[in-house]
């Protein structure tokens, strides 16, 4: 079974601050990884994706990989009332796999 | 350009009834992906399409079902509804079948009462 875990929270962070979400799965055959952002009673934005080692910036968000590790993170610099949502992580299936394998969310709320 | 669009937005149903929702993707995307997202849960994935033909199924029963047409639309099939059912459907676009990006549309929230 193929899982991804994430820590639900909430975490709870003052503006300004950098928020720190973090990711684990199962699959060592994994690809591709994502980042999507969800408002309550919305669906989810795509805000990140990242397919090899390293970090990749975009903005105030940075990726992080570790395939080693079976690690993914998502950091927020400086974090602003309006990036409180639910942060999901998602990672493809390997091979001919193309579905999207979702965490339970990690809730942030970033306090003015 | 237009994202993945969705209908309806909202959909009340009773048990034992059917229901067919529908999505369009990005124009240009060829795959589409159902997925159901129950509160409180990530989404979980339902069906895969690309090119009209069914290239994954998730862990659902055969209750569920679902179908691509050539201009790339996509119908999602519940029949006999339970209340477990009630959820937020979402429908995902992608330019090719694989590990690639997935967008999603807003949703469809069924309740089944």
């Amino acid at each position: 079974q193929k899982e991804v875990e994430q820590n639900s929270g909430p975490l709870s962070v003052p503006e300004g601050a950098i928020a720190s979400l973090n990711c684990t799965y199962s699959d060592r055959g994994s690809q591709s990884f994502f980042w999507y952002r969800q408002y309550s009673g919305k669906s989810p934005e795509l805000i990140m994706f990242i397919y090899s080692n390293g970090d990749k910036e975009d903005g105030r968000f940075t990726a992080q990989l570790n395939k080693a590790s079976q690690y993914v993170s998502l950091l927020i610099r400086d974090s602003q009332p309006s990036d409180s949502a639910t942060y999901l992580c998602a990672v493809a299936g390997g091979g001919s796999q193309g579905n999207l394998i979702f965490g339970k969310g990690t809730k942030l709320s970033v306090k003015p | 350009d237009a994202g993945v669009t969705q209908s309806p937005t909202h959909l009340i149903k009773t048990r034992g009834q059917q229901v067919t929702l529908r999505c369009s993707p990005i124009s240009g995307h060829k795959s589409v992906s159902w997925y159901q997202q129950v509160l409180g849960q990530g989404p979980q994935f339902i069906f895969q399409y690309y090119e009209k033909e069914e290239r994954g199924r998730g862990n659902f029963p055969d209750r569920f079902s679902a179908r691509q047409f050539p201009n790339y639309s996509s119908e999602l099939n519940v029949n006999a509804l339970l209340l477990g059912d009630s959820a937020l459907y979402l429908c995902a676009s992608s330019l090719e079948w694989g590990s690639d990006t997935q967008y999603f549309g807003p949703g469809t929230r069924l309740t089944v009462l």
